[in-house]
């Protein structure tokens, strides 16, 4: 049982292109996240959400858009996308952040793009 | 802003002896620092918390040191394995809903 599962694995693409990557979380938890791992395994924080309301956006472009249809799903698209956004995706879950239990994050495994 | 360094990109260590990571962090204490294991092409794992009023905490051979004068804490593992080569992680609450991570150590433990 994956506490916390995103698809697809790989997502191979060509510069300008749409996509989007998916994520669940079966943990019950109320706050989820995605973070970039750049080449230099940099993680940086991106988006949180809490029951489905946004709460952080860390001055990412507008070509990425997080969507959170319910507590349990995070899903992230990209527009247009650039030779740049290719890096490691990760979404994560915690217990809810806003009552101060976000004491320790749980992550997919991951999802490598790569733009050519 | 909120910093959290850490120092060593890569460290290789003896089998048997204990390794030492060192976390280094700018501005005001955390209320509580973490600590994850990341292994190649998966997801960070967690592996341990410790508060800004803890000075210690063990897990089986693990122990984490928070030292809030020197900014800093440290990671030890003790007696290691080459299992135990992975990259190490370190993070921070940032005071405002956030957890940020440090670069990471990438632990070398040879045979």
């Amino acid at each position: 049982d994956t506490a916390v599962s995103q698809t697809p694995k790989y997502l191979v693409t060509q510069m300008g292109n749409d996509k989007s990557i998916k994520c669940e979380q079966n943990l019950g938890h109320d706050t989820m996240y995605w973070y970039k791992q750049d080449s230099k395994k940099f993680l940086k924080i991106m988006f949180s959400y809490n029951n489905k309301e946004l709460i952080i956006n860390e001055t990412v472009p507008n070509r990425f858009s997080p969507k959170s249809p319910d507590k349990a799903h995070l899903n992230l698209h990209i527009n247009s996308l650039e030779l740049g956004d290719s890096a490691v995706y990760f979404c994560a879950s915690s217990l809810d952040i806003r009552q101060g239990r976000n004491e320790k994050l749980f992550f997919g495994s991951g999802t490598q793009l790569s733009v050519l | 802003s909120q910093k959290i360094e850490q120092n060593s990109e890569a460290l290789n260590i003896q089998e048997g002896k204990t390794a030492t990571l060192t976390c280094n962090y700018t501005n005001y204490s955390p209320a509580y620092l973490q600590w994850y294991r990341q292994d190649p092409g998966r997801g960070p794992v967690f592996l341990l918390l410790i508060r800004e009023n803890e000075k210690e905490k063990r897990k089986e051979r693990l122990k984490v040191t928070f030292d809030t004068t020197l900014k800093q804490s440290l990671f030890h593992i003790t007696a290691s394995q080459p299992a135990d080569s992975a990259t190490y992680l370190c993070a921070r609450a940032s005071g405002d809903d956030k957890i940020i991570f440090g670069k990471g150590t990438r632990l070398h433990i040879l045979p």
